[in-house]
């Protein structure tokens, strides 16, 4: 089956640091990635939506400056949460549709953000 | 705006026990329709899906799923608990058209020996 890939699996950064988290889609291409937040005992939230080749796709309230998008490559996404703060701190999942494929999503396993 | 509704953050059943875990979608066009399973730290895996197909879906370890559009309803039942079925359970809609998924809260469901 499909596999995506997050790294890191966890991290723990300073407050003010810059952090990047990788999703890759390991066996198919993917002309669109989703990124969510989760945060302890709640549902995911979606934060922006990566295009291949064009500029992400922001939900009401994300800032896109603090969180940077980049989708590069068919089977690579990354996101950069910018001067990162403790209220940063989640739980981070990125999720890829097979290009071409509209019902069927694979999520990667998530990337624990610790912000002292 | 499509949403979704999970009735219950929290479902407690004895081993063996039947699970219901409950869903309701709000969608002016028949949707896509999803059960995701997570365990701890982990990422999202699908039990089952709904694509307007057949109404009952049977999906992984031992999973079903009943679309019915008059309740607009798309419940999670398992006929007997198993303790590794203890997780949190997503429900998820989708538009027809897009990739784009709306969650539910999730159902954290406890399995007692």
């Amino acid at each position: 089956g499909a596999v995506v890939s997050q790294h890191p699996s966890w991290v723990i950064c300073k407050s003010g640091t810059s952090v990047k988290i990788e999703c890759r889609s390991l066996d198919f291409q993917a002309t669109t990635m989703f990124w969510y937040r989760q945060f302890p005992k709640q549902s995911l939230m979606l934060m922006a939506t990566s295009n291949e080749g064009s500029k992400a796709t922001y939900e009401q309230g994300v800032e896109k400056d603090k969180f940077l998008i980049n989708h590069a490559s068919l089977t690579l996404s990354t996101l950069t949460v910018t001067s990162a703060h403790p209220e940063d701190s989640s739980f981070y999942i990125c999720s890829a549709p097979p290009a071409g494929v509209y019902n069927e999503q694979f999520f990667g396993p998530g990337t624990r953000l610790t912000v002292l | 705006a499509q949403s979704v509704t999970q009735l219950g953050s929290h479902v407690s059943v004895s081993e063996g026990a039947l699970v219901l875990l409950r869903c309701n979608y709000s969608s002016s066009v028949p949707p896509y329709l999803f059960w995701y399973v997570q365990y701890p730290n982990q990422g999202l895996q699908l039990l089952l899906k709904y694509t307007s197909a057949a109404t009952l879906v049977k999906g992984i370890n031992g999973f079903e799923a009943e679309f019915k559009k008059s309740e607009t309803s798309f419940h999670l039942t398992k006929p007997s608990a198993h303790m590794s079925d203890a997780a949190e359970y997503f429900c998820a809609v989708k538009e027809t058209s897009g990739s784009r998924l709306t969650f539910g809260e999730g159902t954290q469901l406890t399995v007692n020996p």
